[in-house]
């Protein structure tokens, strides 16, 4: 069974600090996604990493993934309030997708001024 | 290019009760796949359809079905309806030629069961 395990799930920090959202999956999997949603929001889609080292940059958002380590981070650079959401990461359980993705619990972060 | 379109946005069901959500995904896209969203399981998928086959399905009961027609548009279905069926349905779309562009999701249905 795949298991996706992010850290932390809670994060309160403030504007202009830079820091990393752990995501850990359990099994083989070269595909990655990490997402962003608000509250009483739908997902909305953040980063597709589809191969191992892949690395993708968005304003402030950097993901990687390690597909070795089986390990995806996602970097927020210089915090700003605008980036206060719960962001999830979730992986593909299989390579054609056919199992739907399996997701973390999702880190719910608060960027205070 | 009109995204993933779910109806209802909101219901509210009796137990005992059935439901059917609708999920029109994008315009050329013949992947479909359906999410519960529970404050307490989290994000957790239910099925997936292609070319109006399931091909696989999560860990939920039977009272959980749904079904795909030809113009890829879904619909699921739940049967009995208990109080632990509140949540926020997903539906999302993919291509499967575009696989880069990942899953793209609706606005959700909010059911609650009351």
């Amino acid at each position: 069974e795949l298991k996706v395990e992010q850290n932390p799930l809670f994060l309160s920090m403030q504007e202009g600090k830079n820091y990393t959202i752990y995501c850990n999956y359990s099994t083989t999997s070269d595909r990655l996604y990490w997402y962003r949603q608000d509250p009483g929001k739908s997902l909305e889609s953040l980063f597709v990493l589809l191969s191992n080292g892949a690395v993708k940059q968005e304003g402030r958002l950097m993901a990687s993934l390690d597909t070795k380590a089986r390990l995806s981070t996602l970097h927020i650079t210089a915090a700003v309030h605008d980036l206060s959401a719960t962001y999830f990461c979730a992986v593909d359980g299989s390579g054609g997708g056919a199992d739907g993705l399996t997701f973390g619990k999702g880190t719910h972060l608060i960027i205070q001024p | 290019k009109a995204g993933v379109t779910q109806t209802p946005r909101y219901l509210i069901k009796t137990r005992g009760q059935q439901v059917t959500l609708s999920c029109s995904p994008i315009s050329g896209h013949r992947s479909v796949s359906w999410y519960q969203q529970t404050p307490g399981q989290g994000l957790q998928f239910l099925f997936e359809y292609f070319s109006e086959t399931q091909r696989n399905k999560g860990n939920f009961p039977g009272r959980f079905s749904g079904r795909q027609f030809s113009n890829s548009r879904s619909e699921m279905n739940v049967s009995t309806l208990e109080l632990g069926d509140s949540a926020l349905y997903l539906c999302a779309s993919r291509s499967q030629t575009g696989i880069a562009y990942g899953y793209t999701f609706g606005s959700g249905t909010r059911l609650t069961v009351v």
